[in-house]
């Protein structure tokens, strides 16, 4: 059972244009939402993350928006970048005060062409 | 210096060998994690720790066990190593005491069992 789903497993586009990443959850129990990125060879870092109690959180070229009657998230990047390439992970924690016990995605894997 | 390390880097065993991987930290954070990461099913939790004397089973525990020697190390063994626990494995820690907790991950054990 996959409580945390990205639905897809790649992504392509153009350098410069907008990157929209999107993630679906089942469990209404989840309070915080992150994203990590992961390049090869490296374990996921932290990109940005959301709490419930908001629907959007900003962060230079990355947003995240949260909606909480679709059970839906999405990280938006934009302009994109070369080296914005790679695999991204969203993750749910059913604690509003930060990541513990984390739920993963799958994964989606973002190619950003020169 | 890396704040998470992880030993060994990569692994070669075969079919009913006992292996340990190993997670360092230097962030001085007090809960520690153990994933593996499979393709197309993301990072799953197998155990985790929030302090020196706590030890909790994840999604994945069966087949695995863990040992808690001291606030930096967080140790994961396999007691009868199965082909199907090839996979990649990241340690990750977390500060209870931070604002906003965020888990960071050590570099990954990439581990193959024949």
């Amino acid at each position: 059972d996959q409580q945390v789903k990205q639905n897809s497993p790649s992504l392509s586009v153009q350098e410069g244009r907008i990157s929209i990443l999107n993630c679906d959850y089942t469990n209404s129990m989840f309070d915080y939402f992150l994203w990590y990125k992961k390049y090869p060879a490296e374990g996921p870092t932290f990109l940005i993350s959301i709490s419930s109690i908001k629907d959007k959180n900003e962060d230079g070229r990355f947003t995240v928006f949260l909606n909480k009657s679709a059970k839906h998230l999405s990280l938006h990047i934009v302009p994109s970048q070369p080296g914005d390439s790679a695999v991204y992970f969203c993750a749910a924690s059913p604690n509003r005060q930060g990541a513990q016990k984390l739920v993963f995605g799958q994964g989606t894997r973002l190619t950003i062409n020169p | 210096d890396a704040d998470v390390t992880q030993t060994p880097r990569n692994r070669i065993t075969k079919t009913g060998k006992r292996i340990m991987l190993e997670c360092s930290q230097t962030k001085g954070h007090d809960r520690m994690y153990w994933y593996r990461q499979d393709p197309g099913l993301g990072l799953r939790l197998i155990y985790y720790s929030f302090d020196v004397k706590d030890i909790n089973k994840g999604e994945i525990s069966d087949g695995y066990s863990v040992s808690r020697q001291a606030q930096a190390k967080f140790s994961l063994s396999l007691e009868s190593a199965i082909p199907n626990q090839t996979a990649l494995y990241f340690c990750a820690t977390s500060d209870r005491a931070a604002r906003r907790e965020t888990q960071y991950f050590g570099p990954g054990t990439r581990l193959l069992v024949l």
